[in-house]
């Protein structure tokens, strides 16, 4: 069956950086594209933006142009996030989605940026 | 970017009563190739999203058929007949026409 099985939860330092995991299994990762949402504590989804797991081609959604890095590790049909120089906002669960209807999700990450 | 408003924000129903939610967008979501790329999901506490609509009114594989959804250019909507516990929770619309795609700020279902 399709799955998208992300990394465990992470708690860092403002400034540090973290690389967040999503595997898919169950498909051809290259046939669709992979998505990435960010939910703060208590708040709603935000789109982040996607990549083309065809080309490793990002587009990033525009609070998500500096800091953020999607990438792909295409043999081992895994997507990442990283995200660099954390700040306190950043605290939040960070989901994958398959494809551009969203159709199979991550269990998501919960990531808490605390000094 | 497009802006996709809910309503009700929150919603009390209880088992069996029909309900809607309405999704309003800024912008026309019909796409140049002619479909819609309006989706509906649902997030129970504690659980990730799932997708319960797409394209405005198909419904996703396995999702019950009490859920349906209708409308076109700016206004949609989505209805449930006859809420069941598992319902609860809280939907969201989304849009996947215009770049960059966007959420709704989601509507909690709870059981009066």
């Amino acid at each position: 069956q399709i799955q998208l099985v992300q990394s465990g939860p992470e708690l860092k330092k403002p400034g540090e950086s973290l690389k967040i995991s999503c595997k898919a299994s169950g498909y051809t990762f290259t046939d669709y594209a992979m998505q990435w949402v960010k939910q703060a504590p208590g708040k709603g989804l935000q789109y982040m933006g996607w990549i083309n797991t065809q080309t490793g081609k990002p587009t990033y959604a525009d609070d998500f142009k500096e800091r953020f890095v999607f990438s792909l590790e295409t043999s081992a049909s895994t997507a990442y996030l990283q995200i660099n120089n954390l700040k306190n906002e950043d605290t939040a669960t960070y989901f994958c989605a398959r494809a551009h209807y969203f159709d199979y999700w991550g269990q998501g990450v919960m990531v808490t940026v605390s000094s | 970017d497009v802006v996709l408003t809910q309503t009700p924000p929150t919603l009390s129903a209880t088992i069996g009563q029909s309900v809607s939610i309405s999704c309003r967008s800024s912008q026309s979501l019909l796409d140049s190739d002619g479909d819609t790329y309006l989706n509906w999901l649902l997030q129970r506490p504690g659980q990730s999203p799932q997708l319960l609509i797409y394209s405005v009114s198909n419904l996703e594989s396995g999702v019950p058929n009490r859920f349906s959804g209708s409308g076109s250019e700016t206004d949609f909507t989505l209805k449930i007949s006859g809420v069941e516990a598992e319902d609860l929770g809280v939907y969201y619309c989304m849009q996947a026409t215009h770049a960059p795609y966007t959420f709704g700020a989601g509507t909690k279902l709870e059981l009066k």
